[in-house]
């Protein structure tokens, strides 16, 4: 099992509709990252988080630290919301970021 | 406000030709920095990191090599190109003594042909 799964691998959906992608992990951590990669291959980091809740404009970001869970929420999707979104935590024991697999999302006009 | 480049954006090269790709850090000292890899369909793997000028720490055995000439400067480099080394490599950094946050260079898709 991985320490960081995230789920769904894959998402399709229409524009306008709320978008949520989970992220489990199973190492004690410091901190939680939510990074968008585009087509082309550029990462663009979008949260950090340790505790609680984050948003900026469309996207909020969620974590349980003791339930070891975090979501990331699109509100209002839209086509150039697609990208792939991956969850990384850092450990707490080493520091190095521990990535997951990523969600590939599609959002249809 | 600190910064980090990566060039080039992408890159083709053919099987046995070396590589060289560069990252540079603006506005901290002494950071931590990191080379990660994508391979096609899979996810980040950690190659390189390092604490400091000179000091070198890899995670998996590769055909890469990494270094640390200056202390905001983190070079990947090869000697002879495989085809398997082929994808997505990522630059980054993070503050040292156990700081949060990491920074991610823009990447570098390599196809090796």
């Amino acid at each position: 099992k991985n320490e960081v799964e995230q789920s769904p691998q894959n998402l399709t959906a229409q524009e306008g509709e709320f978008i949520t992608i989970n992220c489990s992990y199973s190492v004690g951590i410091s901190a939680l990252h939510w990074l968008q990669q585009h087509p082309g291959g550029g990462i663009v980091s979008l949260f950090m988080l340790s505790s609680g809740k984050k948003k900026h404009g469309r996207l909020i970001a969620t974590i349980n630290i003791q339930e070891k869970h975090s979501s990331l929420h699109i509100t209002a999707s839209h086509p150039r919301d697609s990208a792939v979104y991956i969850c990384a935590v850092r450990s707490m024991s080493n520091y190095q970021l521990i990535w997951g697999a990523g969600t590939k999302l599609i959002i249809k006009p | 406000s600190q910064t980090i480049h990566q060039w080039p954006a992408t890159l083709v090269q053919p099987v046995g030709s070396p590589l060289s790709l560069e990252c540079t850090v603006e506005g901290t000292s002494n950071p931590n920095l990191y080379w990660y890899r994508q391979a096609a369909g899979r996810g980040l793997q950690l190659l390189f990191y390092s604490v400091g000028i000179g000091q070198i720490s890899s995670e998996v055995p590769q055909n890469l090599s990494a270094s640390r000439p200056q202390d905001r400067q983190f070079i990947l480099s090869s000697k002879k190109l495989l085809l398997s080394d082929s994808g997505f490599y990522l630059c980054a950094w993070s503050p040292s003594g156990g700081g949060y946050g990491y920074t991610f260079g823009s990447g570098t898709r390599l196809t090796v042909v």
